[in-house]
């Protein structure tokens, strides 16, 4: 079964801190992408990255950065130095099926980041 | 360039009534999703076109839902009759070239069924 799981619910941090949010997946088929959005409480899904599952190189950008490892289906991200405007919920999806666009999300996690 | 549009952004509605929901997906792409998202269930693939035909529908709840796409530039989801557990956020998104690349997501409507 394919599966996505972000344990956690909710993150409180406060400015400037690191936080990093856990993404586990599971999958049978060997090629498959993942993916991170972000929901701001304005309500929109926005688009931070796709990993094809072939590429495990980690990712960096800005403030971003993601960490793929295939060994243990985990694909995860970190915010440096949060912001207030970094507060969403963030989802991290699994495009599973070779070519389909099936893609499952997981529940989410709420972060928030206090000034 | 105008992303993904989709109206009404809420919608208020009785049991029993029809409700449609209209999307318009960003020019030249050729996948357009509808989505569901509520706080028990997430957010869910409901329907999934290619070149404005269905590719997988699984996700359909049930016959009270359809969805249409008659043009590149224009799909609709019918729920006919409504229920309050339809209550939910509707989302509409679109991709070009493969189902699998980046998704641009449309702002959603919410919908109420008392």
């Amino acid at each position: 079964a394919q599966k996505v799981t972000q344990a956690q619910t909710e993150i409180s941090v406060v400015e400037k801190e690191d936080v990093t949010l856990d993404c586990v997946y599971e999958t049978r088929d060997t090629t498959y992408y993942l993916f991170w959005y972000k929901q701001p409480p304005s309500g929109e899904l926005v688009f931070l990255i796709r990993r094809n599952s072939f590429d495990e190189q980690n990712e960096i950008s800005g403030r971003y950065s993601w960490n793929f490892q295939k060994s243990t289906s985990s694909f995860n991200f970190t915010i440096t130095a949060s912001q207030v405007v970094d507060s969403a919920v963030y989802f991290c999806a699994l495009n599973y099926g070779g070519s389909q666009g099936n893609l499952i999300f997981g529940k989410g996690t709420k972060l928030s980041v206090k000034p | 360039d105008a992303g993904v549009i989709q109206s009404p952004r809420h919608e208020v509605t009785e049991m029993g009534q029809e409700v449609t929901l209209r999307c318009k997906p960003i020019s030249g792409h050729d996948y357009l999703f509808w989505y569901r998202q509520t706080m028990m269930r997430g957010l869910e693939l409901l329907i999934y076109f290619n070149n404005n035909v269905p590719i997988d529908d699984s996700g359909m709840p049930e016959d009270r839902f359809s969805a249409k796409m008659p043009n590149a530039s224009f799909s609709t989801l019918k729920i006919q009759p409504s229920e309050p557990r339809d209550s939910a956020v509707y989302f509409c998104a679109s991709s070009r070239g493969r189902a699998f690349n980046e998704q641009f997501f449309g702002p959603g409507t919410r919908l109420t069924v008392l």
